[in-house]
């Protein structure tokens, strides 16, 4: 079945140290989403790419960053994770801006 | 994009119609009202848009009046694996670029 997939589903860093989370699909959707969810919350949005075309919104820190590197994959480099930066961590896609949007499973980020 | 703004919580019981309304008093001649569902440690599921009067799938109903301020998500007869988060949120049907923003849900616990 066409799917997202979120790779940890846990993972575990220390304070300051960067980690990367990865989001695929096999749906070949043009338009890949990362968002934040705290404990309790809604989901937040950090940024999208529509195809290579990165956007960013106005309030995500710098300590966040991504890349897609080609269609089905996109990666979440969290630089110097703070204790504020635990999360569940969702990745979403939709074959245009305007589309439902599909999400993975989610990849919950634990920080020490 | 307008706010929306749902109950924080409800409660049912199985079997039972549940009606969750969301109030859109801004809502713009291009937003489409989307509705979806958020079980614990997973990612949301698109359940139902609409635009206006009444929009069913094999989910839920959307009741949406005249004037577009208000929707109404039903569920028929709830089991307890309806017990989840749902999010009304408003989808802007224009060219920009504009992803979901999510408001602060409604927690529905369906008991036996």
């Amino acid at each position: 079945d066409a799917m997202v997939i979120q790779n940890p589903r846990y993972q575990v860093t220390q304070f300051g140290k960067p980690v990367t989370l990865s989001c695929s699909q096999t749906l070949n959707h043009n338009v890949m989403y990362w968002y934040q969810q705290k404990s309790s919350q809604a989901p937040k949005l950090l940024f999208h790419y529509y195809d290579k075309d990165f956007n960013n919104e106005a309030d995500t820190p710098d300590n966040f960053q991504s890349r897609r590197p080609n269609t089905s994959f996109c990666f979440l480099d969290i630089r110097s994770p703070g204790l504020g930066d635990a999360a569940m961590y969702l990745c979403a896609t939709s074959r245009g801006d305007r589309d439902t949007q599909y999400f993975g499973p989610g990849t919950r980020l634990l920080v020490l | 994009l307008a706010k929306t703004t749902q109950p924080i919580s409800m409660d049912s019981y199985e079997g039972q119609e549940v009606n969750i309304t969301c109030s859109h008093n801004n809502i713009a001649t291009n937003d489409y009202i989307t509705w979806y569902q958020q079980f614990p440690s997973q990612g949301p599921r698109f359940i139902i848009q609409g635009y206006k009067t009444k929009v069913t799938n094999e989910v839920a109903s959307l009741f949406i009046p005249a004037d577009r301020k208000s929707s109404t998500l039903s569920l028929p007869r709830v089991s307890l694996s309806d017990t989840a988060v749902y999010y009304c949120l408003l989808r802007r049907e224009d060219t920009g670029r504009r992803a979901l923003t999510f408001g602060s849900g409604t927690r529905l616990q369906v008991q036996p």
